[in-house]
């Protein structure tokens, strides 16, 4: 078993719809990251988390440290937002360690 | 715009060769970590450098060896190469190795391994 899970792995929506996106972890973590990867492989870090809620525009980012719970909302979702979203945790200062990611599309 | 460069792009090599690949952190910060991410998988953390020296490396061998350098810009070198080092390879910079600090990533080197 990954010590990150995501799921779901794959999600096609359309456009407008509320999107959620959830990860679970199974270790102690010092914060926890969620991040956008475009085709073509760049990754943009969008939110950073160790407590409560984070807000940016249309995303909102939520963890549960005492559930080891993390949870990725889209509002209003747009085609643009079609990406694979992948949730990462850190342990101690140096390592990331990275889930699946979730393919998301966006239909218009 | 992260201002985490990364060179080549896209590279192909054979089995048995060395690659060395590049990447410059963004302006101020001092730590630089690489991942490998093989095709349809998150990222893998190979190592971390900071202020020169390596602080932490992830499961991989000896063959993947890195170097930072005083401007804190980073290399990665792969020997002996082998099919499964196909992969995009991803490096991130940040302020320090202390946990909370966010990490900026950089568009990542895609490497063909025949």
């Amino acid at each position: 078993k990954n010590e990150v899970e995501q799921s779901p792995q794959n999600l096609t929506a359309q456009e407008g719809e509320f999107i959620t996106i959830n990860c679970s972890y199974s270790v102690g973590i010092s914060a926890l990251h969620w991040l956008q990867q475009h085709p073509g492989g760049g990754i943009v870090s969008l939110f950073m988390l160790s407590s409560g809620k984070k807000k940016h525009g249309r995303l909102i980012a939520t963890i549960n440290i005492q559930e080891k719970h993390s949870s990725l909302h889209i509002t209003a979702s747009h085609p643009r937002d079609s990406a694979v979203y992948i949730c990462a945790v850190r342990r101690g200062a140096q390592k990331l360690v990275f889930g699946q990611g979730t393919r998301l599309t966006i239909n218009p | 715009e992260t201002g985490v460069t990364q060179s080549p792009t896209h590279l192909i090599k054979t089995r048995g060769q060395q690659v060395t690949l590049r990447c410059s952190s963004q302006s101020g910060h001092n730590t630089v970590s690489w991942y490998q991410q093989a095709l349809g998988q998150g990222p893998q953390f190979i190592f971390q450098y900071y202020r020169e020296e390596e602080n932490g490396r992830g499961n991989f061998p000896p063959r993947f060896s890195g170097l930072q350098f005083p401007n804190y810009s980073s290399e990665l070198n792969v020997n002996a190469l082998e099919l499964d080092d196909s992969a995009l390879y991803l490096c991130a910079s940040s302020l320090s190795g202390r946990a909370l600090n966010e990490q900026f990533f950089g568009p990542g080197t895609r490497l063909t391994v025949l």
